[in-house]
């Protein structure tokens, strides 16, 4: 997990509050990613941003929102409009050549909706 | 649009043993293939990847992969197996055109290596 920090680990949640989940790396890493792992569905995208001030709809972007003020925090917001948000979120960055570089994950949030 | 298929939900393994977890891929152009590994309530780590070049691909922990074209596969492989790689596999891969700078997961193989 290293360079990559997501808090909290568990957050808890009530319908329609919106919650934000955080993620830091100091990796130096230009591209940043989010992903929803839900049992048996693997990891699916939901916002990515490959520069600061910009950021693209992953597959599952309904309902959630990002932002990229700052080269080393991605920051994703989860909102009431997000139907079934309990799921196990990770984050992710990758460096220049984002084509053939891997992706290093952070730890990962889990969030369960009361 | 490119996919990924892991065709196995389990893979149970003796210690010991040779492992093989199966990735089929579909993707326009030459792929970029990655394999990953999760611990419970954990991020992914990074095993391995196959870019170009050769198609024996060797990565962490004793594990190797193999690309085959024709196939359209990059199955991961260890020749002896230890219950500490029990752990979730997750293959992925991008294409050089109409995939953007995105990654496309499988839906995970749970490998169990008993004693």
């Amino acid at each position: 997990d290293g360079g990559i920090t997501q808090s909290p680990k568990y957050l808890f949640r009530k319908e329609g509050q919106n919650v934000t989940l955080s993620c830091e790396q100091n990796l130096n890493h230009d591209a940043m990613y989010w992903y929803r792992q839900d049992p048996g569905q693997g990891l699916r995208l939901i916002y990515y941003s490959q520069i600061v001030n910009d950021f693209q709809k992953g597959d599952i972007a309904e309902g959630y929102s990002v932002s990229r003020e700052k080269k080393e925090s991605f920051p994703l917001t989860v909102t009431s409009a997000q139907k079934n948000p309990t799921a196990f979120y990770l984050c992710a960055s990758s460096g220049s050549g984002w084509e053939y570089n891997e992706q290093f994950f952070g730890p990962g949030t889990r969030l369960t909706v009361l | 649009a490119q996919s990924v298929a892991q065709p196995e939900d389990q893979v149970n393994v003796a210690e010991g043993n040779p492992l093989t977890v199966k990735c089929t891929y579909s993707v326009s152009g030459n792929p970029y293939l990655f394999w990953y590994v999760q611990y419970p309530n954990r991020g992914l780590q990074f095993l391995l990847k196959y870019i170009t070049g050769d198609n024996l691909v060797k990565g962490s922990y004793g594990f190797e992969a193999e690309f085959n074209k024709s196939q359209t596969s990059f199955h991961l492989k260890k020749p002896s197996a230890l219950v500490s790689d029990s752990a979730l596999y997750f293959c992925a891969v991008r294409g050089l055109t109409g995939g953007g700078n995105k990654l496309t997961f499988g839906t995970g193989t749970q490998l169990k290596v008993e004693l």
